[in-house]
């Protein structure tokens, strides 16, 4: 079946370490996308990549890294400069900019 | 002023009746609008996408768009309990078509 994996589901970290998720697709989708997602709240662009080799920036890239290596796959690392990186993180694909994405279950990071 | 504006809620109607979720965007050129569903603690999945002023029905689900009024709504009619969730709006920005979401209403349909 085709879809988005993500690891770990939970992660605790302890303050000043850096941590990295995994975000893996077999959706054949050119673009991926990170979003967080704080309580009670929508979901914010971290960073996206449209194609192999090339990401941008999101509204909150800050303390935060990504790569895009190979199509299938968009890991993110949260830097211990992110000031407060305790959230539920979202990973996500889409075909080129159609705006319809599909949604891994998340990882749910707790600072320590 | 947000880029979309959607109250928190909770919205709460009794099963059967018709539940009606509004959404405001601030991009007038925005092109493209999109409704997830978020059941608690899940990732949120897509179920209505609009494009042109008007209505598009799936099943029980209507999106509506006015875009002169800079405004979609999502009607769910029969709401079934299994309808409660939270119901984000994402409005594509116009310039780039990264997707800029609402925070959210909590709709609870009680039996």
């Amino acid at each position: 079946d085709g879809g988005i994996t993500q690891s770990p589901k939970y992660l605790f970290r302890k303050e000043g370490q850096n941590v990295t998720l995994s975000c893996e697709q077999n959706l054949n989708h050119d673009a991926m996308y990170w979003y967080r997602q704080d309580p009670g709240q929508g979901l914010r662009l971290i960073y996206y990549s449209q194609i192999v080799n090339d990401f941008q920036k999101g509204d909150i890239a800050e303390g935060y890294s990504v790569s895009r290596e190979k199509k299938e796959s968009f890991p993110l690392t949260v830097t211990s400069a992110q000031k407060n990186p305790t959230a539920f993180y979202l990973c996500a694909s889409s075909m080129q900019n159609t705006g319809e994405l599909f949604f891994g279950e998340g990882s749910r990071l707790t600072v320590l | 002023q947000k880029e979309v504006e959607q109250n928190s809620g909770p919205l709460s109607v009794p099963e059967g009746a018709i539940a009606s979720l509004n959404c405001t965007y601030s991009d007038r050129v925005s092109q493209s609008f999109f409704w997830y569903r978020q059941y608690s603690g899940k990732s949120p999945e897509l179920i209505m996408s609009i494009y042109s002023n008007g209505d598009k029905e799936d099943g029980r689900f209507t999106a509506q768009l006015n875009k002169a009024s800079q405004y979609v709504s999502l009607l769910i009619r029969d709401s079934q309990p299994s309808d409660s969730a939270t119901y984000l709006c994402a409005v594509a920005r116009s310039n780039t078509g990264k997707l800029i979401f609402g925070q959210g209403t909590t709709l609870q349909v009680k039996p």
